[in-house]
């Protein structure tokens, strides 16, 4: 089972940021928190993923709260092409690599 | 575009049937993996390849095998066919098991 909690939906206005929660509350001290999504169809896209810190790339930016319990990902101006599913991934960076998926979250960017 | 590569795009068969579905890893990348996504069942992880040697098995059915070959490209057999495999398959491949995966487009089955 997935190990991580997200809320089934978000609406977001384009141009706007949109700020993606996720509960992991159960997460060890190994476990990092991976970030994908999914267009329609398309295969899952890799956003970003965090250990502790916070991080930021061209796509996004990963706040990570202090007890690692929750994290945030935010996608600073969304357009209309950032509508897809968003899935919060605790996976831990040892030698058996598969990815277990939830439910994720279906962002809708509206104009 | 990932760098990682699945034929066919799409495959239509019937039931009872064999399919073979290909992927190539990005450049590099030793390690590959099979998910599959149905409608009712989401992304879910059937087996993964590092160097050639299997490493991991998830819910995969015994209908179902999968190799990775010498050049690192992997091939994932069905067979038998069921209607309820109908689903997008996806190869996703990583520089070792600990890093990062990156998908490929995925192969669209469907059984008729």
């Amino acid at each position: 089972d997935a190990k991580t909690t997200q809320p089934p939906s978000m609406d977001c206005a384009e141009g706007r940021a949109a700020n993606l929660p996720c509960n992991h509350s159960t997460i060890s001290g190994n476990e990092y928190v991976y970030w994908y999504r999914q267009i329609h169809s398309q295969g899952p896209q890799y956003i970003i993923h965090g250990l502790k810190n916070n991080e930021t790339n061209e796509m996004a930016s990963l706040i990570i709260t202090e007890d690692r319990k929750s994290s945030t990902l935010i996608l600073p101006h969304a357009t209309l092409r950032d509508t897809a599913v968003y899935y919060c991934i605790v996976h831990y960076g040892g030698s058996q690599g598969n990815l277990i998926f939830g439910k994720g979250t279906k962002l809708s960017v509206k104009p | 575009d990932s760098g990682v590569t699945q034929t066919p795009k799409h495959l239509i068969t019937a039931t009872g049937q064999r399919v073979t579905l290909r992927c190539s890893p990005r450049s590099g990348d030793l390690s590959v993996y099979w998910y599959q996504q149905s409608l009712d069942q989401g992304l879910q992880f059937l087996i993964q390849y590092y160097n050639g040697e299997e490493r991991a098995k998830g819910n995969i059915l015994e209908r179902f095998s999968a190799q990775q070959f010498p050049d690192l490209h992997s091939e994932l057999n069905l067979s038998s066919l069921e209607l309820g495999d109908s689903a997008l398959y996806f190869c996703a491949s990583s520089l070792i098991p600990e890093n990062t995966q990156y998908f490929g487009p995925g192969t669209r089955l469907t059984v008729l």
